[in-house]
């Protein structure tokens, strides 16, 4: 079974179009979060959830909305979709315990292209 | 500002030699983790190590061991034996304000480790 699990693995699309990823962790995670890594490799955290709270948004256009259904679930929507979105969306997962290290469980990731 | 530096960002080993990959970091928390991990062509991140602000010992994880010397706020990955499956893209990160409600883990720019035969 996948751990944490994201779909679709690849998009592509035109500028202005509106498209989703979902994301499920079947990890009994309580955190989880959206991560985006650019041409250059970096990886820049977007937002986390707690318990289907949003935790953290780091400056992330309007245009960017992640829902979390429960716990297990975090998706992203992105509205009127621009050149520079074109990316790879990571969904991640962690645990808040005092005894764990709080590492994060990735998803293999989803290529958006934007054309 | 930069919080996690990794000065290479391409760096040769050969097979079955150690190498040592840089990172240094900057937080005001007192309590943080460190992380390293793995990205290879394929894509996925895999996760390697790990060290807490607190450990007295430095982290080992079978090959791989991590050089953690808090007063100048580095923590070096070592990769003993090299091998070809080690060529890949290595990230550094922190996990700030740990058990608390901001916490969030950030990422170095990583360093694309090649293993020569």
């Amino acid at each position: 079974d996948t751990a944490v699990s994201q779909t679709p693995k690849y998009l592509v699309t035109q500028m202005g179009n509106d498209k989703s990823i979902k994301c499920e962790q079947n990890l009994g995670h309580d955190t989880m979060y959206w991560y985006k890594q650019d041409s250059k490799k970096f990886l820049k955290i977007m937002f986390s959830y707690n318990n289907k709270e949003l935790i953290i948004n780091e400056t992330v256009p309007n245009r960017f909305s992640p829902k979390s259904p429960d716990k297990a679930h975090l998706n992203l929507h992105i509205n009127s979709l621009e050149l520079g979105d074109s990316a790879v969306y990571f969904c991640a997962s962690s645990l808040k315990r005092v005894s764990n290290t709080g590492e994060l469980f990735f998803g293999e990731g989803s290529r958006l292209t934007v054309l | 500002a930069q919080k996690i530096t990794q000065t290479q960002p391409g760096m040769f080993v050969q097979e079955k030699e150690a190498v040592t990959l840089d990172c240094t970091y900057d937080t005001s928390d007192p309590s943080y983790g460190l992380f390293w991990y793995k990205q290879p062509s394929s894509g996925e991140m895999i996760f390697l190590i790990y060290q807490g602000s607190y450990d007295q010992q430095n982290a080992t994880e079978g090959r791989y061991s991590l050089n953690f010397q808090k007063a100048r706020k580095s923590a070096n990955l070592v990769i003993s034996a090299s091998q070809l499956g080690d060529s890949a893209m290595y990230f550094c990160a922190m996990r700030e304000g740990w058990k608390t409600s901001y916490d969030k883990v950030i990422f170095g720019p990583g360093t694309s480790l090649s293993v020569i035969p």
